[in-house]
């Protein structure tokens, strides 16, 4: 939907190694949004992007860091990961110019071990 | 803050049966939209339904519509005539920024997982 790829969709790794997932837009939304979905939480945001290099955190920020140097791409990155973290993420966009409602990607499953 | 809250952790309805899911909310908001989301074994999120606090007529999309209650803060879903292809789970949503364009942070409820019984 509106042309979002996350990758990769499954992701296996051990605790302390660095996870970087991507989102891809090809609709040239100016937000982007990284959610995380759990058990009895719902889906939090951890960070979200109002812009190229524009970037602030969301509700569940800690341990996680993004970047966004092209409109298309925004990055999540676990510097060191922990089981905690262990989760399926949701990349989002938005347009901000009508009232269209966010579009999401299909997730990424992550497990750490 | 804004707070979601759906309470019904898991509901269950007969196949061609009604079934309504609740959810409330706070926000310090006057105007603002709220959604219902659908998360289908598939794990997409699919918008269902979404509502403008100021229209007071209540949103409905084919088999959905919400009971919206302003006052009360509350924001429920009816599913008419389910079927086998709603079974999901159901998130209730509110976004930040009110009702203006722009950034909208999204405040989801902890969901509802409705099954449909043949």
């Amino acid at each position: 939907d509106a042309g979002i790829t996350q990758s990769p969709r499954h992701k296996v790794t051990e605790t302390g190694t660095p996870v970087t997932l991507r989102c891809h837009q090809t609709e040239n939304h100016r937000y982007m949004y990284w959610y995380r979905q759990d058990p009895g939480h719902g889906l939090r945001l951890i960070h979200y992007s109002y812009g190229v290099k524009d970037t602030d955190k969301g509700e569940v920020s800690d341990g996680y860091s993004v970047s966004r140097s092209k409109t298309e791409d925004f990055l999540l990155t676990l510097e060191s990961a922990t089981s905690s973290q262990t989760s399926v993420y949701f990349c989002a966009t938005l347009d901000g110019n009508s009232n269209q409602p966010q579009h999401f990607g299909d997730g990424t499953r992550l497990s750490i071990l | 803050a804004q707070t979601v809250t759906q309470s019904q952790p898991e509901m269950s309805v007969q196949e061609a049966e009604t079934v309504t899911l609740s959810c409330t909310y706070d926000t310090s908001e006057s105007d603002y939209y709220l959604f219902w989301y659908k998360q289908p074994p598939s794990r997409q999120m699919i918008l269902v339904i979404r509502q403008e606090a100021y229209k007071q007529q209540n949103a409905t999309e084919n088999r959905f519509s919400v009971n919206f209650q302003k006052a009360a803060k509350s924001f429920s879903l009816k599913i008419s005539d389910s079927q086998l292809g709603d079974a999901a789970m159901y998130f209730c949503a509110l976004p930040s920024g009110g009702s203006n364009f722009g950034n909208e942070k999204l405040t989801f409820g902890t969901g509802t997982r409705l099954t449909i019984i043949p």
